[in-house]
């Protein structure tokens, strides 16, 4: 079974410039996760999708994130423009049903430098 | 804000000793999950206990459960190279996982 699946890996932008993390969750799991994990901390939620549908969006920065889960299977998130704060690593996650009952199942993360 | 707390923070032990971290946090759950990462293999979901379980085991894993001290334990007998990583504790609140910062536990060999 292929697990969850983010590209890029890794993405040096300059402080202003727009950029795209993707995620194609397992095969089958209806709900999906992005966070941000900041060195020396435990990921923290920014958004989760039940199929195409973003149930908690609460802690997503609207004012230059973004997110769409089109079809309800792969996920785009953006950030518009990128800030110095926003260097991190980017993970994915994908579950077989919502809420906390179910494990998670990360992909490898896509870390983020702004320079 | 976080709801699980680990401690210690960091953790070195000698390979074969067994390696105890420890999560406390605030407010009533459901269940709680552990996670390992480490640099090869990423976020990987070791263990998940419910509320109205007191222990669980998997293989050389043991997690228990004090809800009347809304603490949770795990323990990793015969330690391993592999078992180098970051350990997290994950606990539900309002539908979501919140997670404490980790233990860093690096097994010497």
């Amino acid at each position: 079974e292929a697990g969850v699946v983010q590209s890029p890996r890794y993405k040096i932008i300059e402080k202003k410039q727009p950029v795209a993390f993707w995620c194609n969750p397992i095969s089958g799991h209806n709900t999906l996760y992005w966070y941000l994990q900041n060195l020396g901390q435990g990921p923290e939620l920014l958004i989760r999708y039940e199929n195409e549908e973003a149930v908690d969006d609460s802690q997503l920065p609207k004012d230059r994130f973004s997110a769409e889960r089109l079809k309800g299977v792969d996920s785009t998130l953006k950030i518009q423009p990128a800030e110095l704060g926003d260097s991190a690593v980017y993970l994915c996650a994908s579950s077989t049903g919502p809420g906390t009952s179910y494990e998670q199942y990360f992909g490898p993360g896509t870390r983020l430098t702004v320079t | 804000s976080q709801q699980g707390e680990e401690d210690p923070q960091a953790l070195s032990i000698q390979e074969g000793e067994n390696a105890t971290m420890n999560c406390s946090y605030k407010t009533s759950i459901n269940n709680l999950q552990w996670y390992r990462q480490n640099s090869g293999r990423g976020l990987v979901h070791l263990i998940l206990i419910r509320s109205n379980e007191r222990e669980k085991h998997s293989g050389r894993l043991r997690v228990t459960l004090d809800t009347s001290k809304k603490s949770s334990s795990l323990l990793i007998t015969a330690s391993r190279a592999a078992d180098t990583a970051s350990y997290f504790c994950a606990t539900d609140s309002n539908y979501q996982l919140i997670w404490g910062a980790g233990t860093k536990l690096i097994i010497k060999p």
